[in-house]
């Protein structure tokens, strides 16, 4: 157990639609990152927030954005879901910034199904 | 664009120690190397990182050439719930972890 949290583990939902996808990370870590993996490729970078400011965009879509909250949970908002989306969305947390941002701890992920 | 390259699979007997190689001569001098794991689907999890010494934890070890054109990341005694996806990774200009395809690793018993 990672200790990073993500709700829900599996979304079903039809094309067009918007899901939100939410994220607790350790106790104690500032930085939370999202990640999409399509089916059987690599893990595709998307965003990451440092104590609820945006620090760096990976391969995000338009239509996707996030934001971390006071509480340092995040959400990573999907809207005009199309087929190519469904995929596995992991959270991932680490303690700041410089060193101690390749050492990140993966929640368990959403499997997210556009149908 | 990814600095480092990995053999795509490799096959390791129960019992044995498993040694993964990564090839990683673009990098810097003050680039870390990070190996994680992904077991079928489920969050990857962090093994270990290093610069220029080798390094050790509960889980793995990690040798690094004097060179530090390569390393490898060894599992003393592999075990089946060791068969996995290993990613051996740096960082981009950006500080983000860059993600290859990674070495499938399976165990035989």
């Amino acid at each position: 157990d990672s200790g990073v949290t993500q709700t829900p583990k599996h979304l079903i939902t039809a094309t067009g639609q918007r899901v939100t996808l939410r994220c607790s990370p350790r106790s104690g870590d500032l930085s939370v990152y999202w990640y999409q993996q399509s089916l059987d490729q690599g893990l595709q970078f998307l965003i990451q927030y440092y104590n609820g400011e945006e620090r760096a965009k990976g391969n995000i879509l338009e239509r996707f954005s996030a934001q971390q909250f006071p509480d340092l949970h995040s959400e990573l908002n999907l809207s005009s879901l199309e087929l190519g989306d469904s995929a596995l969305y992991f959270c991932a947390s680490s303690v700041g910034l410089a060193g101690g941002r390749g050492e990140q701890y993966f929640g368990p992920g959403t499997r997210l199904t556009v149908t | 664009d990814a600095k480092t390259t990995q053999p795509p699979s490799m096959d390791c007997a129960e019992g044995r120690a498993a040694n993964l190689p990564c090839n990683h001569s673009t990098i810097s001098g003050n680039e870390y190397v990070y190996w994680y794991r992904q077991i079928h689907s489920q969050g990857p999890q962090y093994i270990i990182h290093g610069l220029k010494n080798n390094e050790t934890n509960e889980m793995a070890s990690l040798i690094i050439t004097e060179d530090r054109k390569s390393s490898t990341l060894i599992l003393p005694h592999a075990t089946l719930r060791d068969t996995a996806v290993y990613y051996c990774i740096s960082m981009d200009s950006n500080y983000q972890l860059i993600w290859g395809a990674g070495t499938k690793l399976i165990i035989k018993p």
